[in-house]
Order: C-alpha cells, then structure tokens, then sequence
C-alpha cells in the first residue's frame, strides 16, 4: 500500500539556518504530495502542494520539489524564523486510495532566537 | 470563504460513554473525511464520506462510525470509549471531481477519562 516516510525530529535549527526536512514516498500510479504543517494547539494547514513530477510548490519560503525517480519530496528553506517552529508532516493522496491522505510520523522543528 | 469548522472544541468523557463530534466542510466541499491523531502515533485515516455514503475506512473497530448528511456536514461517533481513545480528531473536507487536496478543520480533542 501506499505509504510516507520522514525524517525524525526533533529538529532544532538557530534562527536564520537553512532548513532540509527529507520525505520519501511509496504509492502505485501518480499521488499528489503535499506538506502540512501543525502549530501548537491547532489543526493542520496546507503548505504547499505538487500535482505532477517535477512540479516544484512553494509557500512562505518553503520549497520542495517532485522527484519521481527517487520517490522523493524533500522540505527545504533558506532561513528559518522562530515562527516557523511547528510540526511538519509530509503527505500524499492518489485516487486509487480514494484519495485519503496517507501522512509521515510528522517532525517537529524547533527554531531559537 | 469559511474554512472547515469542528465542535465541539474540546470533549470530556468518561470510559464506557459514547461521543458525537461534528463537522461541516468548506461550501460546495461533497467529500469529508475524519483522522485521529493520537498522542505519539501520527495521523491516521478512520472514515470518508462522500455524497451521503461511507466510501472507506482505515483500521477502527466497528465502534468509531458515523454518517454525512444532506447538506453535507458529518458525524463521527465513538462508542463505548476506551482510555486510548484520547486524541485529537481532525475533519477535512476535499471538493467534487479529481482535485486531491483536503483542508483540515481545528480539530476536537477528545479526553476519556
């Protein structure tokens, strides 16, 4: 079955550093991939979104990009603010799994002042 | 636009009680599906509705169910709680046709007792 993996955290980067969450995939047919991210005490947001190979989605500074040969949808950021400590899950949904998300474990990152 | 709203906020229960969260999906939203995010395990999927019907469900016992009404708002229903029922239960909502993404609710976090 389809399935998400990511790194674990806890992540703890100085304010300013450069950010790589990894995330690799397994799914049949073509998912879409997305990240959320889960602030203290709140639900889930969208982050950004990639529909098809080699698509590229960006948000508030965050990227990650559709690799399809490495099965790959890395979270990446070029300087990271104290707001930005969070949850972040990565994520993808297909419609041969009816398109219900199927989520990483989630990491959490934290950012110091 | 209103997003995907949840209630209650937060529930209290004692083991052996039943509990009713709700949901209603962003406007025009045909699809709702409901995740439990217990502490320490990650999302994981429970139900999909869609168009009034239950289209799939993940791995709960029989005693998590619920329904989706005309105007398509859901129900989740947990019976006879147990102590590990404790989590947040995320609600989101995901338009017709081919689109992938779904847009979370805040959540309700539910306490057994």
């Amino acid at each position: 079955g389809n399935s998400v993996t990511q790194m674990e955290g806890p992540v703890t980067l100085s304010e300013e550093a450069f950010l790589t969450i990894n995330c690799t995939y397994t799914a049949t047919g073509y998912p879409s991939l997305f990240w959320y991210v889960q602030y203290p005490g709140e639900g889930l947001q969208l982050l950004l979104k990639a529909t098809k190979a080699d698509d590229k989605g960006s948000n508030k500074g965050f990227e990650a990009t559709y690799r399809k040969e490495t099965t790959s949808f890395h979270l990446e950021k070029g300087s990271v603010q104290v707001s930005d400590s969070a949850v972040y899950f990565c994520a993808l949904s297909s419609r041969d799994g009816g398109f219900k998300t199927i989520f990483g474990a989630g990491t959490r990152l934290f950012v110091k002042a | 636009e209103a997003g995907v709203t949840q209630s209650p906020t937060h529930l209290i229960k004692t083991r052996g009680q039943q509990a009713t969260l709700r949901c209603s999906p962003i406007s025009g939203h045909t699809s709702v599906y409901w995740y439990q995010q217990a502490l320490g395990l990650g999302l994981q999927f429970l139900l999909w509705y869609d168009e009034g019907e239950e289209r799939n469900r993940g791995n709960f016992p029989p005693r998590f169910s619920g329904r989706q009404f005309p105007n398509y708002s859901s129900e989740l229903n947990v019976n006879a709680l147990e102590l590990e029922d404790s989590a947040l239960y995320l609600c989101a909502s995901r338009g017709r046709g081919g689109t992938y993404e779904q847009y979370f609710g805040p959540g309700t976090r539910l306490t057994v007792t």
